[in-house]
């Protein structure tokens, strides 16, 4: 079956800091991954996708994640945390059945703090 | 409207009631779906509709889950017989249809059974 996971429940981070929050996914073959970003009160917004191609992915918001087939890993990065990215974050997988059908992850909350 | 649009936005219902939870997607996606967020849970997946037939049903937790799409636009979630356990936040996306795209959620109908 295929499923992500998201280590962590929440990243603390100072304003101005690099962010990371970590991803890893289970999947038979290739995989399409995405992030979303769902703020307070508000649906699920896209961030990025992953289907093939380059490994460094560039999104919305300046948000940008590496795909690491050897380590089965989709982080989520920014190079500068802003306080208005505090936010929950989900990675998802596509599921194999050939439709845009999503399972996500449980969902990493991110604090950054001014 | 630009966006998927659900409605109520809140609904507070009795357990043993019927429920009905509406969602109007993109304009021109024919791709729908339904999920449900429990508290610090991500997203599950519930049913898929592919134009108005009901791709995959895989998701409903039981024949008390009902979902309909008449016309290929609107679609209606249906609860019989609600339980406490039925309180969650339920999502609906839409999406092209075609390739491997974002899906574009709504903010979601916040459902508690008393």
């Amino acid at each position: 079956a295929q499923s992500v996971a998201q280590p962590e429940d929440q990243v603390n981070v100072a304003e101005g800091n690099p962010l990371t929050v970590k991803c890893t996914y289970s999947v038979s073959g290739n995989p399409y991954l995405f992030w979303y970003v769902q703020y307070p009160n508000r649906g699920l917004q896209f961030l990025l996708k992953y289907i093939t191609g380059d490994n460094l992915v560039k999104g919305s918001y300046g948000f940008e994640a590496e795909f690491n087939k050897s380590q089965t890993s989709f982080h989520l990065k920014k190079p500068s945390a802003l306080v208005s990215d505090s936010a929950l974050y989900f990675c998802a997988v596509r599921d194999k059945g050939g439709y845009n059908k999503l399972i996500f992850g449980a969902g990493t909350r991110l604090a950054v703090h001014p | 409207g630009a966006g998927v649009s659900q409605t109520p936005s809140n609904k507070v219902t009795e357990k043993g009631k019927y429920v009905e939870l509406r969602c109007d997607p993109i304009s021109g996606h024919t791709a729908l779906y339904w999920y449900r967020q429990s508290l610090g849970q991500g997203p599950e997946f519930l049913i898929y509709f592919q134009g108005t037939g009901a791709a995959d049903d895989s998701g409903l937790p039981n024949d008390r889950f009902f979902a309909v799409r008449p016309e290929g636009s609107v679609s209606t979630l249906k609860i019989q017989r609600t339980e406490r356990g039925d309180s969650a936040v339920y999502l609906c996306a839409s999406s092209l249809g075609q390739g491997v795209g974002e899906a574009f959620f709504g903010q979601g109908t916040r459902l508690t059974v008393v």
